[in-house]
């Protein structure tokens, strides 16, 4: 089966701007997750959703933002860039509970800001 | 929040070695899951495993739930085994709490 599809591989955008990373979760998965990964930080917690509601958010500021849609693909968006934000992004998938195979990631989106 | 500790952060083997990697956690969880970072950055579950054993190959883990640590085994090291390994936990809050990783060089 096919796998959490992470779109798009690598943005480059310019500080101030806004982007928009997309997610299409496992089929049967309707919990999805994002995740930012940077050298300093680590592996960070942004937000999950599941049912189009978010259940859990991390400690990021308000510039991030996601939603779900009832098909459970997500979107999350960063508005006003900031060079801080150049990261992996990852998403992951889950059934809910995540019994049986746990969380299940993408290939994850490399933005970087300049 | 649940802490999340690995060790050691850095490996260095010979092919053909043996490694343990250890996996600390400060509270109970409902979820533990080993994952190898690729080059390319994405995550490869290598094993969904809040309590007990499972084995894949070279590869084995064994959380012990009740003395909260987890630990990854990896026989006869290959050099494609080289990366990232990370721990992480789901306390029950629909989250994953990751450790920083241990990066594992395998050496031809």
């Amino acid at each position: 089966k096919a796998g959490v599809t992470q779109t798009p591989r690598y943005l480059i955008k310019t500080r101030g701007q806004q982007v928009t990373l997309s997610c299409s979760p496992i089929s049967g998965h309707r919990s999805v997750s994002w995740y930012q990964q940077t050298p300093g930080q680590g592996l960070q917690f942004l937000f999950e959703y599941f049912s189009e509601t978010q259940r859990n958010k991390g400690n990021f500021p308000g510039r991030f933002s996601g939603r779900q849609f009832s098909n459970s693909r997500s979107e999350m968006n960063v508005s006003t860039l900031e060079l801080g934000d150049s990261a992996l992004y990852l998403c992951a998938s889950s059934l809910v509970p995540p019994v049986g195979g746990g969380y299940t990631f993408g290939s994850g989106t490399r933005l970087t800001v300049v | 929040g649940i802490q999340v500790e690995q060790s050691p952060p850095d490996l260095i083997l010979q092919e053909g070695a043996n490694s343990t990697l250890r996996c600390n956690f400060s509270d109970s969880v409902n979820n533990l899951q080993w994952f190898h970072q690729n080059p390319w950055g994405q995550l490869i579950n290598l094993f969904y495993i809040p309590s007990g054993t499972k084995q894949n190959g070279r590869l084995s883990a064994t959380t012990v739930a009740t003395e909260r640590y987890s630990l990854l085994y990896i026989s006869s090291s290959q050099t494609t085994d080289s990366g990232v390994y990370f721990c992480a936990v789901d306390g029950s809050n629909y989250k994953l709490t990751f450790g920083k990783g241990t990066l594992l060089t395998v050496n031809p």
